[in-house]
């Protein structure tokens, strides 16, 4: 069975800091990695995924994550936070094959102070 | 292209009762997600439907149950409601499930059991 650990539950950062959240996934097989964000009051919505290709993916917002197949991570990152990037980010993953579902990390909650 | 919409959006239920929550996907999508989120579990899928079948099923007991009708709509009962069924139900949906695709998520449906 597929599992995510998103280690860092709750970060908070100043406006322009850089920010990296950490996503591990355990499977031994294919993966498909996405990242979701919960703005507050808002629906889950997609900010990157992954396939294959080129490991470095870029998202909307100005966002990116890393796939590192040897560390089975997929770390999103933004150089330079606002606050408006406050908000709740999960890590997830489905596997190439019969399932059709989407396994998510716990979330970790971003806070931006102005 | 209007979103998923989910209703009813907050609901209140007492234990032993029965709960029927609905969703309508994205126009022309026809897989059907539903995923529960509580703050001690996090996101959990509970099973996909397409063209109104059963595709996969998470590992929820018995008492949670769903359909799809034609028009790709669908819904999701749980019996018995026990309190820690009191959590936000999420609904995705997709054009045809595959797992590269991106899921599309609603408001979800709070529930409280008391």
């Amino acid at each position: 069975a597929q599992s995510v650990s998103q280690h860092n539950h709750h970060v908070i950062l100043s406006e322009a800091a850089s920010l990296e959240l950490g996503c591990n996934y355990s499977y031994g097989g294919t993966v498909n990695l996405f990242w979701y964000v919960q703005y507050p009051g808002q629906h889950l919505q997609l900010l990157l995924k992954y396939f294959s290709g080129d490991p470095l993916v870029k998202g909307i917002k100005g966002f990116e994550a890393e796939f590192i197949k040897s560390k089975f991570s997929f770390n999103l990152r933004k150089p330079s936070v606002q606050w408006s990037d406050t908000a709740e980010y999960f890590c997830a993953v489905s596997s190439t094959g019969s399932a059709r579902q989407l396994t998510f990390g716990s979330g970790t909650q971003l806070t931006v102070l102005p | 292209k209007a979103g998923v919409t989910q209703t009813p959006r907050y609901l209140i239920k007492t234990r032993g009762q029965q709960v029927t929550l609905s969703c309508s996907p994205i126009s022309g999508h026809r897989s059907v997600s539903w995923y529960q989120q509580t703050p001690g579990q996090g996101l959990q899928f509970l099973f996909e439907y397409f063209s109104e079948t059963q595709r996969n099923k998470g590992n929820f007991p018995g008492r949670f149950s769903g359909r799809q009708f034609s028009n790709s709509r669908s819904e999701m009962n749980v019996s018995t409601l026990e309190l820690g069924d009191s959590a936000l139900y999420l609904c995705a949906s997709s054009l045809t499930g595959t797992p590269r695709e991106t899921q599309y998520f609603g408001p979800g449906t709070r529930l409280l059991v008391l």
